[in-house]
């Protein structure tokens, strides 16, 4: 089946203006993840959606960055007034629901990514 | 607290050789742990995983790794290394299923 996309694939920019990166997740899972991943660092968590719950933002870096989920499926990632050290590859990935049962984790399927230079 | 080590940044080994990418974790509760494999231009995919089961755990293309937790380690292995397997390789931890943890890649280098 389809996998988790995201769109653009990749995107130049010039400094201050604003971004909107797209995922679409798989169908029926409900959370959904946001990452950065800058040249020779890790996955940087920047924010998670569970279903209908208030999501987790605690990773975002700045009030610049937010994101919002529509009707469940779709999320957008919006980047305003972007500096160059928003540069980085812009993760997104998904998972069935979050039982509280360690046992019964899900696996996240991350999607291409969106490759973000800012100028 | 939630953190995640991988000693090596970069591993060279030679085709047909043991592989070995070492992860340290800490966290605060029972962790389960992760290993994905990132290819050039490709999306992150996972190898393997650990949720208290059993600490022997068995991926895909023939990797495995160990749960220790006296030495809160998850140590990436393959008895042979193959060409393919160059790549980018994350180790991953997570104690409350929402929020993950990822350490900074080593990089597997395969020689023919």
């Amino acid at each position: 089946g389809a996998g988790v996309s995201q769109s653009p694939s990749n995107k130049v920019t010039e400094k201050g203006k604003d971004v909107e990166l797209r995922c679409d997740p798989i169908s029926g899972h409900t959370a959904l993840y946001w990452y950065r991943q800058s040249l020779g660092q890790g996955l940087e968590f920047l924010i998670y959606f569970q279903g209908n719950s208030a999501p987790d933002k605690s990773g975002l870096p700045s009030d610049r960055f937010s994101a919002e989920r529509t009707g469940g499926s779709v999320s957008t990632l919006t980047i305003q007034r972007t500096q160059q050290e928003d540069s980085a590859v812009y993760l997104c990935a998904s998972s069935l629901d979050y039982s509280g049962s360690l046992e019964d984790q899900e696996t996240q399927y991350f999607g291409p990514g969106t490759r973000l230079l800012v100028l | 607290a939630q953190s995640v080590t991988q000693l090596d940044s970069h591993v060279s080994v030679s085709e047909g050789t043991p592989v070995l990418l070492r992860c340290n974790y800490s966290s605060s509760y029972s962790p389960s742990l992760f290993w994905y494999v990132q290819h050039p231009n490709k999306g992150l995919q996972l190898l393997l995983k650990y949720t208290s089961a059993a600490t022997l755990v068995k991926g895909i293309n023939g990797f495995e790794a160990e749960f220790k937790k006296s030495e809160t380690s998850f140590h990436l292995t393959k008895p042979s290394a193959h060409m393919s397997d160059a790549a980018e390789y994350f180790c991953v931890v997570s104690d409350t299923g929402n929020q993950f943890y990822f350490g900074t890649g080593t990089s597997l280098t395969v020689i023919p």
